[in-house]
């Protein structure tokens, strides 16, 4: 199975600042994922993305989160006003719909400093 | 509260020691239970999917197994390369999203 990339690698930011992270998925997937893994701690989910809308989210997705699919292809997520315990690596996953199978892409580390 | 525990939370084992590491888990509806392989600051890479009690899946020197109330994951005469940190992720009726173990460190010695 091919997988997803996401930019940037590695981002840096101060405490408060906004930032964007993106995902850029096989098109013919229609399930999207984010899971955020603080280190040394378990891989969490954070929000569900199906037609262009949220299907499910969890207690940590609160008001500073939003997920977008802005041109019909990346997908991003969006932290509005960091904190630095959102330091974390953050993971983009899909499935094709047909199976529960997630494949996850190599994640973005953030850093807030 | 769905649930989902891994053991041991590390493992050292000799090349070709063989061994096997166990998710329990708790949930309400167990749709899919899922093993991942996650090497240092890289994603999980996906393993095997189990679906109901009995099944059992091989990948080269893994075996995945499944009952009502646990998984193991066998690794039969283990290699260096087969170090990582081992994930089982479960999915619940109604609901996409995974539940993750902490997951077990496996470090293989040559």
């Amino acid at each position: 199975e091919p997988e997803v990339t996401q930019t940037p690698s590695h981002q840096v930011t101060q405490m408060g600042q906004e930032v964007i992270l993106r995902c850029v998925p096989i098109s013919n997937h229609l399930y999207f994922y984010w899971y955020r893994q603080i280190l040394g701690q378990k891989v969490e989910f954070l929000v569900s993305f199906y037609n262009n809308e949220i299907s499910e989210k969890s207690e940590i997705f609160d008001d500073q989160f939003s997920v977008e699919r802005p041109d019909g292809s990346n997908f991003t997520l969006k932290i509005r006003s960091t904190k630095l315990e959102d330091s974390a690596m953050y993971f983009c996953a899909r499935d094709r719909g047909d199976t529960d199978t997630q494949y996850f892409g190599p994640g973005t580390r953030l850093t807030v400093l | 509260e769905d649930q989902v525990t891994q053991s041991p939370e590390a493992l050292r084992l000799q090349e070709g020691e063989s061994s096997s590491l166990n998710c329990s888990y708790t949930v309400s509806g167990l749709r899919g239970l899922f093993w991942y392989r996650q090497d240092p600051g890289k994603g999980p890479e996906f393993l095997f999917t189990l679906y109901s009690a009995g099944e059992e899946k091989e990948k080269e020197r893994l075996k995945a197994t499944l009952t009502k109330k646990e998984s193991f994951l066998h690794i039969t005469a283990p290699k260096p390369e087969d170090s990582a940190t081992y994930l089982c992720a479960v999915t619940t009726s109604g609901t996409y999203k995974y539940i993750f173990g902490t997951g077990t460190r496996l470090k293989v010695l040559a």
